[in-house]
């Protein structure tokens, strides 16, 4: 069965605004990941996050993690036209892995 | 100098038919993978391949196969071709373990007809 569960499905802000993304999952994990996915593009690994871990920073992008309630989110800041895309978690739980149903990101110019 | 690449990009063909994919990564990563998404963007994975080991084969049906022919390629075998196979069928790689991001090549467009 599928592991990771979005929200919202879809997101539209102004640029400049920033856009959060949540993921659940249903089982233990060693570590969740987040890709984008441009339109008609293969996935872009952005961050991962380990299980340990409760809190990641790379460049705009600000990621938590709450193993307790198996949900992680995934913020980018200050965001631009260019950050338009499909956005997916991912979680690495051993010998299984499995995508989220991604979020839709817009940002309007 | 394309870290994950997929031949053909796009692929039209006729219910029955038998198709391959090929991919090749120059990475030197051990973990290959194939995936499926469908229309609505839902990513499932296929396989996976450590050391030319099959080591993830989901409930696909038996008409995919995956043939490994060394470390850096994993092409995937389709036989008898059916409408619900249209989709975008990307290959990835990584490193195995925990650290092991996954680097996606660009997707092949299959098209049943």
């Amino acid at each position: 069965s599928q592991q990771g569960e979005e929200d919202p499905q879809a997101l539209s802000i102004q640029e400049g605004e920033n856009a959060t993304m949540n993921c659940s999952y249903k089982t233990s994990i060693n570590n969740l990941q987040w890709y984008r996915q441009n339109s008609g593009r293969g996935l872009v690994h952005l961050i991962l996050i380990r299980s340990n871990e409760r809190e990641k920073h790379s460049g705009r992008l600000r990621v938590t993690l709450d193993t307790s309630k198996k949900s992680s989110s995934l913020l980018i800041t200050a965001s631009r036209a260019a950050d338009t895309a499909s956005y997916f978690c991912a979680t690495d739980a051993g010998n299984q892995f499995y995508f989220g149903t991604g979020t839709s990101l817009t940002v309007i110019p | 100098d394309t870290a994950v690449s997929q031949t053909p990009k796009y692929l039209v063909t006729q219910m029955g038919n038998d198709k391959s994919i090929k991919c090749e990564q120059n990475l030197g990563h051990d973990t290959m993978y194939w995936y499926k998404q469908d229309s609505k963007k839902f990513l499932k994975i296929m396989f996976s391949y450590n050391n030319k080991e099959l080591i993830i084969n989901e409930t696909v049906p038996n008409r995919f196969s995956p043939k490994s022919p060394d470390k850096a390629h994993l092409n995937l075998h389709i036989n008898s071709l059916e409408l619900g196979d249209s989709a975008v069928y990307f290959c990835a790689s990584s490193h195995p373990g925990p650290q092991g991001s996954q680097y996606f090549g660009p997707g092949t467009r299959l098209l049943v007809l």
